[in-house]
């Protein structure tokens, strides 16, 4: 059973950078993997932000970002705003019969 | 512009079946991969199946394999989720999600979600 860990809650300050992480219990995290990521507000459904690990969506704002990180991916957001404030769901791909995991999600605030 | 609409939600007994659409309007249905993820009442997202945009590969998550079967009628434009033997861990939203390829990884566009209430 694959396990994909992110951190539950992180805060940021407005203006701050922050970065969110996606580790995978089978080992490094690659470009294989097509890392996706997602935001979901209260009451709505997921939006993408990020796909193949650091691709942007037409309606992804500039500062948002995505990499690989130390064995991870990783989003990182730039001079964040209140708006973002969200969780934040990683998406990692294994191919298989059963090829997609999310990851926990991450509860961003922005205090 | 790309549209998907869940429908078929509802509450069911322990048991039952319930069968989901998902109406997709505003590309070519045929050319792209479709999923289903779920969301339990205050959890978060899981990967629930997906299918090749000609239907002939499917995939499940382990919890529900077996259980659930995913298919889609491109003709009309539509993905479905047949879901049997439902259990309480199966109350969730269920989202629709389009593929920007033929293969299942990287969702774009996803539907509003259509509730699930498994409950005696």
């Amino acid at each position: 059973q694959t396990v994909v860990t992110q951190e539950p809650s992180l805060t940021v300050s407005p203006g701050g950078t922050v970065t969110l992480t996606c580790a995978s219990s089978t080992g490094a995290v690659t470009s294989g993997n097509y890392p996706n990521w997602f935001q979901q507000k209260p009451g709505q459904a997921p939006r993408a932000l990020i796909y193949s690990t650091s691709n942007k969506h037409s309606w992804t704002p500039a500062r948002f970002s995505g990499s690989l990180l130390g064995g991870k991916a990783a989003l990182t957001l730039s001079d964040v705003q209140p708006e973002d404030e969200a969780d934040y769901y990683c998406l990692l791909y294994y191919g298989g019969a059963q090829p997609e995991v999310f990851g926990g999600g991450t509860k961003l605030t922005v205090l | 512009e790309v549209q998907l609409l869940e429908s078929g939600g509802g509450s069911v007994q322990p048991g039952g079946s319930l069968r989901l659409s998902c109406a997709a309007s505003g590309f070519i249905f045929s050319s792209f991969a479709m999923s289903w993820v779920r969301q339990a009442p205050g959890k978060g997202l899981e990967w629930v199946s997906g299918l090749s945009g000609s239907g002939d590969n499917t995939y499940y998550a382990d919890s529900v394999k077996g259980r659930f079967t995913i298919s889609r009628d491109n003709s009309k434009k539509t993905l479905y989720l047949e879901m049997n033997s439902l259990r309480a861990e199966d109350t969730a939203t269920y989202y629709c999600a389009k593929a920007l390829s033929n293969s299942p990884k990287n969702l774009n566009y996803w539907g509003p979600g259509t509730l699930v209430t498994v409950s005696s």
